[in-house]
């Protein structure tokens, strides 16, 4: 089964400083990957997504990921972090056999400090 | 485009009794498909529609949940005897299938269980 994994569970950086946020997969086959966003009150917001391709992927709101076969990682990044950044990111992986199941990781809670 | 939105926002009841959500998809989205996230936890797949089929339903589903998507348009989530163990928030989202992999959520309904 396809599985991601989060580990860690806050992440603290100050504004103006780089941002990653880390997440590795197991998959069998060729990874479909994913990040979403999570506001207060809000519903999840896709943020950029890996099928194919650049391993470097860009999404909304200033964020890439990176993706890493031999590392089996998708860590996702930002140059240079807002306050507004603070939020619930979740990693996701597409099931294998059925394109509609997406496999969401546990979250990293992202505070960016004035 | 309005969005995904979902009915009620919060839902607090009592143990034993049912209740029914509501999810409203993006107009031209013909697949929708309902998770539950618990604290702490990213959001489970529960079930999956393609237009008013239900193609899946997760084994986290017991016989009490109940899913429908009439004329492949809105669709309703019941919960019949409900548990305190069925406290979570349910989430709605909803794609096409030209961008089948990039779901939108709605704001989720939280149901508390007395």
């Amino acid at each position: 089964a396809q599985s991601v994994a989060q580990p860690e569970d806050q992440v603290n950086v100050a504004e103006g400083n780089p941002l990653t946020v880390k997440c590795t997969y197991s998959v069998s086959g060729n990874p479909y990957l994913f990040w979403y966003v999570q506001y207060p009150n809000r519903g999840l917001q896709f943020l950029l997504k890996y099928i194919t391709g650049d391993n470097l992927v860009k999404g909304s709101y200033g964020f890439e990921a990176e993706f890493n076969k031999s590392q089996t990682s998708f860590h996702l990044k930002k140059p240079s972090a807002l306050v507004s950044d603070s939020a619930l990111y979740f990693c996701a992986v597409r099931d294998f056999a059925n394109d509609y199941k997406l496999s969401f990781g546990a979250g990293t809670t992202v505070t960016v400090r004035a | 485009d309005t969005g995904v939105s979902q009915d009620p926002r919060h839902k607090i009841t009592k143990r034993g009794q049912n209740v029914t959500f509501r999810c409203d998809p993006i107009s031209e989205h013909n697949r929708l498909y309902w998770y539950r996230q618990t604290l702490g936890q990213g959001p489970e797949f529960l079930t999956y529609f393609q237009n008013e089929a239900q193609l899946e339903k997760s084994r986290l589903l017991s016989d009490r949940f109940s899913a429908e998507r009439p004329k492949g348009s809105f669709s309703t989530l019941e919960i019949q005897r409900t548990e305190q163990g069925d406290s979570a928030m349910y989430l709605c989202a909803s794609s096409s299938d030209r961008n089948l992999h990039e779901q939108y959520f709605g704001p989720g309904t939280r149901l508390t269980v007395t």
